[in-house]
């Protein structure tokens, strides 16, 4: 089946420490990427998104991530993290074969930052 | 207006009792969604409407019942839910069409706990 992968499950760092979160697709043909973060107990957030055109994209917060085609990847990482990092991150796709704005999500990994 | 809004944001109800949740962006978008997420677990795609047309049903049980009685607004009624349908419901909107400048804006969710 068709899915989005996250190997880490939960995550925890002290801050100033990088991060790096995993994000693996199976899905063929064209895909558009996104990163979302939900902090406790708020809305969805979009981080960053890839549709094309350079592979490393920058985003909000300090986050970039890296479209890696060879190896359905799409990691996500930060150079020195805070506290206020502390949150759920999910790795999402549109596949593009629909033509069709849905999105499917990774199964998330919790994020703590120890102060 | 950059908003999705759902209500109620909480909502607890019995097995046999029948109720609603409303959803509402005045952003112009084309497509409304719901999604579900349990706790710890990522959203996962309910239904999708495209022009107000109903395009995606992954496989939900009957007992959810969407309506999208215009493009600014999305419901969905509730009859006979089982406890394990408690969850966060999350309404998001969008342009039907994916492109850079369209991603989806999600709402805060409704809480709903089936007793």
């Amino acid at each position: 089946a068709q899915s989005v992968s996250q190997h880490n499950h939960h995550v925890i760092l002290s801050e100033a420490a990088s991060l790096e979160l995993g994000c693996n697709y199976s899905y063929g043909g064209t895909v558009n990427l996104f990163w979302y973060v939900q902090y406790p107990g708020q809305h969805l957030q979009l981080l960053l998104k890839y549709f094309s055109g350079d592979p490393l994209v920058k985003g909000i917060k300090g986050f970039e991530a890296e479209f890696i085609k060879s190896k359905f990847s799409f990691n996500l990482r930060k150079p020195s993290v805070q506290w206020s990092d502390t949150a759920e991150y999910f790795c999402a796709v549109i596949p593009d074969q629909t033509g069709a704005n849905n999105l499917f999500f990774g199964t998330g990994t919790r994020l703590t930052v120890i102060p | 207006d950059t908003e999705v809004t759902q209500t109620p944001k909480h909502l607890v109800m019995g097995m046999t009792n029948k109720k609603s949740l409303k959803c509402e962006q005045h952003m112009g978008h084309r497509a409304m969604y719901w999604y579900k997420q349990k706790a710890k677990k990522p959203p996962e795609l309910m239904f999708v409407y495209s022009y107000e047309k109903l395009s995606i049903n992954e496989s939900v049980p009957s007992r959810f019942s969407p309506e999208c009685p215009n493009s600014s607004l999305l419901n969905l009624h509730l009859h006979a839910l089982q406890p394990e349908d408690s969850a966060l419901y999350l309404c998001a909107s969008s342009q039907v069409f994916p492109s850079e400048a369209n991603v989806l804006t999600f709402g805060a969710g409704s809480r709903l706990t089936v007793l």
